[in-house]
C-alpha cells in the first residue's frame, strides 16, 4: 500500500478485555515504532523493531503490553486486562533503512482505544 | 524536567501574521531534531527536519542553538491551513534515532 495502514481504527473495550492492535508497514521498511498518544500530549515510545527482531521495549508501561512482529512485516500489539488508563491513541511509524542522517518516521492513522 | 518542552500555547495570530516557536532539550548527546505537524485526530508528519546550520522551507524556517540546547520554527505569512500542533522531535541517543523523544506539542490557531 502507500502508506502505513492500521486496524481498527476504533476499538472500544470492556475493562478487563484483551484487545489486538495491528500494523501494515510501508513495504520494505525495516523498522517499526509503536507508540502511545494521549489526549493533549506528544507521542511517547512503546516499542522498535528492526525486521523481526524487538530491539527496544522499554516504553511498554507493563507486562500487559506485548508486540510481535514475527514475519518482519505486521506487527500486533496486544494489551491484556485492558484499563480504563490505557485508554489513549496508538500510533504506528515505520522507517526506510536509513540513507545518511535521513530518518523520517511515517505514522499511520492510529488506533483510538477507549476502555469503559 | 522532560526531555523535551514546548510551550503547549495556544497561539492564536491572525493571517498573515509571523510565529516562532521554541522548543528546549535536555539529552546534549541528541544529534537529530524534527518539527512534525499533527492536525486534530490526525497522525504526526514530518514538517522538516532540522540542520545545525539551519533551514529554510517556503515559509518556514528550523534553527537549532546546540549551545543552548534548543530548536526553533519560525513561521512566516501563516495561513488557516497553518493550523495545527507542532510537535518538537528530538533523538534519544547520538548517532541512534531509534527512539524519538516528542514534545507534547505547541497549538497553533490562524484566524481570518
Amino acid at each position: 500500500g502507500a502508506g502505513v495502514s492500521q486496524s481498527p481504527r476504533y476499538k472500544v473495550a470492556k475493562r478487563g478485555q484483551d484487545v489486538a492492535l495491528r500494523c501494515d508497514p510501508i513495504s520494505g521498511h525495516v523498522s517499526l515504532f509503536w507508540y502511545q498518544q494521549a489526549l493533549g500530549q506528544g507521542p511517547e515510545f512503546l516499542t522498535y523493531f528492526q525486521n523481526e527482531a524487538q530491539l527496544d521495549k522499554s516504553g511498554l508501561p507493563s507486562d500487559r503490553f506485548f508486540a510481535e512482529r514475527p514475519e518482519g512485516s505486521v506487527s500486533t500489539l496486544k494489551i491484556q486486562r485492558t484499563q480504563q488508563e490505557d485508554s489513549a491513541v496508538y500510533l504506528c511509524a515505520s522507517r526506510r533503512p536509513e540513507q545518511g542522517s535521513y530518518n523520517e518516521q511515517f505514522f499511520g492513522p492510529g488506533t483510538r482505544l477507549t476502555v469503559l | 524536567r522532560k526531555e523535551v518542552e514546548q510551550d503547549p500555547g495556544p497561539f492564536n495570530v491572525p493571517e498573515g501574521a509571523t510565529v516562532a516557536f521554541n522548543c528546549t532539550y535536555s539529552n546534549s548527546a541528541s544529534q537529530s531534531f524534527f518539527w512534525y505537524r499533527q492536525d486534530c485526530r490526525k497522525e504526526p508528519k514530518l514538517l522538516m527536519s532540522v540542520y545545525s546550520s539551519g533551514n529554510e522551507d517556503g515559509r518556514f524556517t528550523a534553527q537549532l542553538n546546540r549551545a543552548s540546547q534548543y530548536i526553533s520554527l519560525l513561521i512566516r505569512d501563516s495561513k488557516l491551513s497553518d493550523s495545527a500542533t507542532y510537535l518538537c522531535v528530538v533523538n534519544g541517543y547520538a548517532g541512534n534515532n531509534r527512539k524519538l523523544i516528542w514534545g507534547l506539542g505547541t497549538s497553533l490557531a490562524v484566524n481570518p
